[in-house]
């Protein structure tokens, strides 16, 4: 079975860094894009980028380039999303989310659970 | 980047109803579009992809339709775990990937 597990809710100050993790399991890690999802609260889902695991390829939605920063450790079948600067608008639950198909960007067919970061002084 | 305009916002349908959401592209995507159907505290859970190819799982009441910029995910009885918050998303032109609004169905 397919399966992303997110790290757990943070609770942050503006101007903080923050890593969060995605861990995928029950498939072969490093041919499958893996990609980030926003949803602020409320509101509906944004894409943010994706990498391939295999070669650590990343593409960003204009949107979030250098705002955050996807890498992967294949060793940990381990993808991340980082921010070295967080703000308060950057509150949101955040998916990763895996492509349908092997070293293909797709559709997105297996989700993790989401975590939920809070910025707030 | 390519817009996704869903429609209707909200739409209100009784159980055991009918229910049509539609989907334009602002250019043609091909067939290159997915849905997919979000529960309040729940990850979004994949529908359809391809435009029309229901997921593994999906019950056959779910259908997709359309090519091009111009796509329908049809409901054809609501049950009472279909009312949800829909979107669909394109994946031919990125990055970035986009996705449409949402559409709310609530029960009538």
């Amino acid at each position: 079975e397919v399966q992303l597990v997110q790290s757990g809710a943070e609770v942050k100050k503006p101007g903080e860094s923050l890593k969060i993790s995605c861990k995928g399991s029950g498939y072969s890690f490093t041919d499958y894009w893996i990609g980030w999802v926003r949803q602020m609260p409320g509101k509906g889902l944004e894409w943010m980028g994706i990498i391939y695991p295999g070669d650590s390829d990343t593409r960003y939605s204009p949107s979030f380039q250098g705002q955050v920063t996807i890498s992967v450790d294949k060793s940990l079948n381990t993808a991340y999303l980082h921010w070295n600067t967080l703000k308060a608008s950057d509150t949101a639950m955040y998916y990763c989310a895996r492509a349908g198909v092997q070293q293909l960007v797709s559709w997105l067919d297996s989700w993790g659970q989401g975590t939920l970061v809070t910025v707030s002084s | 980047e390519i817009v996704m305009t869903q429609s209707p916002a909200t739409l209100s349908v009784s159980p055991g109803e009918r229910a049509t959401v539609s989907c334009r592209a602002s250019q043609s995507v091909r067939s290159n579009l997915a849905w997919y159907q979000q529960k309040p505290g729940q990850a979004p859970r994949l529908l359809i992809y391809a435009a029309s190819t229901r997921a593994t799982g999906i019950p056959a009441r779910f259908s997709g339709s359309g090519s091009e910029t111009e796509f329908t995910l049809t409901i054809s009885s609501l049950q009472s775990e279909d009312f949800a918050v829909y979107y669909c998303q394109q994946y031919n032109d990125w990055p970035p990937i986009t996705f449409g609004q949402g559409t709310r169905l609530e029960i009538k």
